[in-house]
Parts: C-alpha cells; structure tokens; sequence
C-alpha cells in the first residue's frame, strides 16, 4: 500500500517564477491538505482540498493556488516566487475529513 | 499570541528519564487534537490522537484538559531513538490544521 508521494523531492527556481507541486495521497484517501515548513518552524497550513473543491484555506496570498484532480491527487501552484517562499511543502491526505492526516515526504523549494 | 503554543525546547535528558510536553491552545471551538513526531529533515509522522480521557500507547501518555486548553505529552523510559521534534497539532472548526512550532528533544546515552 503505497503512502503519501510528492513530485518533485527538490527543485531550485528563481524570484518571480512559477512552481507545481504534486501529490498523490494514500490508497483510500480522499482528502488533500498542503502545508509550508520554514526552517525550524512548525508546519503552516495552505489548504485543503476535497472533493475537487479548495474547503478551508489558511493565511496564504492568492499566489499560492491548488487543484484537485478525480483521482484525488493534487497540485500546488505557486506564482511570482518570492525568497520567503523557500521552504518544505508538505501534502498530507486523510480519509472523508481532516481527522489522522498521513504526510508525504515533502518537496523542498528553495528560491534564489 | 499564538493559537497553538508549546513549551520552547531543546529538552536534553539522559537515556531512561521521564519527560513532559506542553502545550496551549487559543481556540476554544477545536475538536481534535494530536501529537506527531518529526524527525530531521523528514516529513511529521502521527504518534498519538488526545482525547479528553486521556490515552497511553507504550511510553507515551497524552491528556487533553479543554477547561484550561491544554494538551501533554508524557514520555517515560526514553529512549535515544525518541529523540526528534514533537508537534503539537489542533484541528480547529472549518477543517484548518494548526500546528505548533515544535519542541526539540535529544535523548543522550
């Protein structure tokens, strides 16, 4: 049974460019949620997405958007990057709801 | 003030001591409420739910007292492969995770 995947594990982009995130979520899983781990902080909560539909979004500007696929996987897109956006994206998938969330293994963005 | 708050670490105990976490929540609508442990440079991994009664699982016990939102987190018999960072984690109304920032723990021989 194959846990949480994110694409890509590491990427290296520049200020005002573009990033996609992708995640697939745990077999069973319907529910996507994204988070930003600055260094030596706690995860942030973007969103969450369910049923196709963005539910409940967190104190993130309009340049970070998402999307939910049938299949249940997800992306995170990022637009006109910024130095602070450097950080471990996080996807966490959980079953009907936002109970025991199983995260992946992150993708590490680092903005030059 | 934060809406979750836990105690500042690093926390540095020898190999077979008792030690507790803390943490504060601002939110007083929250329903759930967890523990997850993060290892460096790794994604956070579930150790426990909390629930108001109270749960154990092995070494570890965590308590949940709504009155004074507060959540703990009790781990006896350390070992030096429980060294990592615990989180805090509440899940408030309207699906929003809140995490805490972390605390530091380094369990030495």
């Amino acid at each position: 049974d194959a846990g949480v995947t994110q694409s890509p594990t590491h990427l290296i982009k520049t200020r005002g460019q573009q990033v996609t995130l992708r995640c697939s979520p745990k077999s069973g899983h319907d529910t996507v949620s994204w988070y930003q781990q600055a260094l030596g902080q706690g995860p942030q909560f973007i969103f969450q997405y369910y049923e196709e539909e963005e539910r409940q979004r967190g104190n993130f500007p309009d340049r970070f958007s998402g999307h939910q696929f049938p299949n249940y996987s997800s992306e995170l897109n990022v637009n006109a990057l910024l130095l602070g956006d450097s950080a471990l994206y996080l996807c966490a998938s959980s079953s009907r709801g936002w109970n025991e969330q199983f995260f992946g293994p992150g993708t590490r963005l680092t903005v030059l | 003030r934060k809406e979750v708050e836990q105690d500042p670490g690093p926390f540095n105990v020898p190999e077979g001591a008792t030690v507790a976490f803390n943490c504060t929540y601002s939110n007083s609508a929250s329903q759930s409420f967890f523990w997850y442990r993060q290892d460096c440079r790794k994604e956070p991994k579930l150790l426990m739910s909390v629930y108001s009664s109270g749960n154990e699982d092995g070494r570890f016990t965590a308590q949940l007292n709504r009155a004074s939102q507060y959540i703990s987190l009790l781990i006896r018999d350390s070992k030096l492969s429980d060294s990592a960072t615990y989180l805090c984690v509440v899940h408030t109304g309207g699906f929003k995770t809140i995490f805490g920032a972390g605390t530091r723990l380094f369990v030495k021989a």
